[in-house]
């Protein structure tokens, strides 16, 4: 089965605070993804990266970034958390070998800043 | 305009019956095409892939319309553990996926 884990479930910060978020995946997948999701809104996609220190930007990047220094980890960084990044953050990993891109999903981080 | 939009709802259906979701897409280069479901708080989870001839799994059918750029989800003899919301996914062929804002369905006793 295929495992993608986030380090937190619940996070609190507060403004302006650098913030950190990671995801871990076990199935050795190239292409890891993290997206933002808010009602009525859906999941917008905020970066993603398709090997080992390559990132591309997604839908809404704008005051984030993102590391991955190891094919199974991808971190999400918020430089200057603002109230409007409260919000559901979801990793997701995808192989590159399969036809679909079928994406597997971590339970999510709500993070909320004050 | 979005990308893929849906129904939002709330569909209210009694136990056993059938219910249909449309969803359309934007962009006619797209090449894959999914359901995925997610229940509440939860991550959303894969529940078919939409094939261009139509496919069915169990009481699901999925089928897709290129000329007219809309996916569809029939479930049939609905549970109660159907009730969740379910978001239509679209590939444009980038390794990125395209996400619906979800349709939500509430199967009723």
């Amino acid at each position: 089965d295929v495992k993608v884990t986030q380090s937190s479930r619940y996070l609190v910060k507060r403004t302006g605070e650098k913030v950190f978020l990671e995801c871990v995946q076990d199935m050795d997948h190239e292409n890891m993804f993290w997206y933002r999701q808010d009602p009525g809104l859906g999941l917008r996609l905020i970066y993603f990266s398709y090997d080992v220190k390559m990132k591309e930007k997604g839908d809404i990047p704008e005051g984030y970034s993102v590391s991955r220094e190891k094919k199974e980890r991808f971190s999400l960084i918020l430089e200057s958390a603002s109230t409007n990044q409260t919000s559901m953050y979801l990793c997701a990993s995808s192989s590159t070998s399969g036809v679909s891109y079928e994406q597997y999903f971590g339970p999510g981080t709500r993070l909320t800043v004050t | 305009r979005k990308e893929v939009e849906q129904d939002p709802g709330p569909f209210n259906v009694p136990e056993g019956a059938t219910v249909a979701f449309n969803c359309t897409y934007s962009n006619s280069a797209s090449q894959s095409f999914f359901w995925y479901r997610q229940d509440c708080r939860k991550e959303p989870k894969l529940l078919m892939s939409v094939y261009s001839s139509g496919n069915e799994d169990g009481r699901f059918t999925a089928q897709l319309n290129r000329a007219s750029q809309y996916i569809s989800l029939l479930i049939r003899d609905s549970k109660l553990s159907d009730s969740a919301t379910y978001l239509c996914v679209v590939n444009t062929g980038r390794r990125a996926l395209t996400f619906g804002s979800g349709t939500r369905l509430q199967v009723q006793p």
